[in-house]
């Protein structure tokens, strides 16, 4: 049984534009919410984090935002560049330092 | 270096042999934690250590799956009779919980198993 969702496998975006990943989770217990970018033949790199006392973060081109009564985040890339191209991890965890639960990912690919 | 060290690089081994996985965490962090990534998939939770203990076991698979951190620092991730389902890339990671901390997880290249 999947805790953290990443519906859409893939996306593509023209560089420039905004690109929008979507995570749903289940877990009500979850209190604190990441997002990390994977390039492949390397580990998973962090890019933004948000507790559940926020509805949104922000760090330069990238903003994470909570909805909690919806048990959904989503990730804004804007504005998107061929360099963002990777596999995007949805995760959740109860606290700052508990385990940490992936989700499936989405492939982004930025068109130049 | 100053990143999450993790070897081998590269494991191919037969079915039903014994493997060791090592990660060398990055120095101060008191976190580690070990995940399994199969082609396709996000990383699956195996163990996490705080400190020389296990914090949290549940991911292990089964019984054949062992993971030790006996001085707080270097985990050793152990594998018995491998079998073919093992096959993943196995990713280390460390991180340092407090105040204001993200909960930034620092990982690792990670180790890739093949068992034939």
């Amino acid at each position: 049984d999947q805790q953290v969702k990443q519906n859409s496998p893939s996306l593509s975006v023209q560089e420039g534009r905004i690109s929008i990943l979507n995570c749903d989770y289940t877990n009500s217990m979850f209190d604190y919410f990441l997002w990390y970018k994977k390039y492949p033949a390397e580990g998973p790199t962090f890019l933004i984090s948000i507790s559940s006392i926020k509805d949104k973060n922000e760090d330069g081109r990238f903003t994470v935002f909570l909805n909690k009564s919806a048990k959904h985040l989503s990730l804004h890339i804007v504005p998107s560049q061929p360099g963002d191209s990777a596999v995007y991890f949805c995760a959740a965890s109860g606290t700052s330092y508990d385990k940490v639960i992936f989700g499936p990912g989405t492939s982004l690919s930025v068109i130049p | 270096g100053a990143g999450v060290s993790q070897t081998p690089s590269n494991k191919v081994t037969e079915k039903g042999k014994y493997v060791e996985l090592r990660c060398d965490p990055i120095s101060g962090h008191t976190a580690l934690y070990w995940y399994r990534q199969s082609l396709g998939q996000g990383p699956e939770f195996l163990i996490y250590f705080q400190g020389t203990g296990a914090a949290d076991d549940s991911g292990l698979p089964n019984d054949r799956f062992f993971a030790v951190r006996p001085e707080g620092s270097v985990s050793t991730l152990k594998i018995q009779r491998t079998e073919r389902g093992d096959s993943a890339v196995y990713l280390c990671a460390s991180s340092s919980p407090g105040l204001g901390n993200t909960g930034e997880l620092f990982f690792g290249e990670g180790s890739r198993l093949t068992v034939l």
